[in-house]
């Protein structure tokens, strides 16, 4: 499975943008670029995902770059609910397995 | 929202004994998972589910461990024999095939 690298840890003021990097530098080309977060006490929860172009939903963006070694997930305005650990995980397309394989992610500290 | 409920919540066992986790799915899902988190730890990959038999299995799901799918609504996992390191965060997950996976909040297993 293609390795993802993630800080540790971060922190954000409340109401400001979030940057979180993702260095995933052995991507294959049908490996998507999966973000999802566990909040304190909860399952994971699906983000965002992308192949090549930027998306945007409800709760994100994911920027990827040109040539897909490296993505940021982006939160807009952080809120205190936004405090979680964010995973960034690559995800094949079609094959044989639908699984997630989680790294350590993460620690979004978001302060008032 | 249609969501994955996971029962009970908090489960304790004592070592040796044979526990039953139970999930229900979001009903149009087909593929269905059990990841496990052990305390301080990452989410781990335990086995995943399609067509009413195992799709893929990790190492840690050993013949101690087994899955089923016993009514059309609840996808279970069972550990025969609990010990002491079964103590974890047990989660179940559902998805449609090529689709994000969506978790429960997970059962507490604690053994004694």
């Amino acid at each position: 499975d293609a390795k993802t690298t993630q800080p540790n840890s971060m922190e954000s003021n409340e109401e400001e943008p979030v940057h979180l990097p993702c260095n995933h530098s052995t991507i294959s080309g049908t490996d998507y670029i999966h973000w999802y977060r566990q909040l304190p006490s909860q399952g994971p929860e699906y983000v965002i995902h992308g192949l090549t172009s930027n998306v945007n939903n409800r709760m994100a963006s994911l920027a990827i770059a040109e040539d897909r070694k490296s993505s940021t997930l982006i939160l807009h305005r952080a809120t205190l609910r936004d405090a979680a650990v964010y995973y960034c995980i690559l995800r094949p397309d079609g094959g044989a397995t639908n699984k997630l394989i989680f790294g350590t992610g993460t620690l979004l500290a978001v302060q008032p | 929202e249609p969501e994955v409920t996971q029962t009970p919540s908090h489960q304790v066992t004592q070592m040796g004994q044979e526990v039953i986790l139970r999930c229900v799915p979001i009903s149009n899902h087909l593929y269905f998972y059990w990841y496990r988190q052990i305390l301080g730890q990452k989410v781990e990959f335990l086995v995943s589910f399609y067509n009413n038999e195992i799709s893929e299995k990790s190492e840690i799901f050993d013949d101690q461990f087994s899955v089923e799918r016993p009514d059309g609504s609840n996808f279970t996992l069972k550990i025969r024999s609990t010990k002491l390191e079964d103590s974890a965060m047990y989660f179940c997950a559902s998805s449609e095939q090529v689709r994000p996976l969506h978790f429960g909040n997970g059962t507490r297993l604690t053994v004694t």
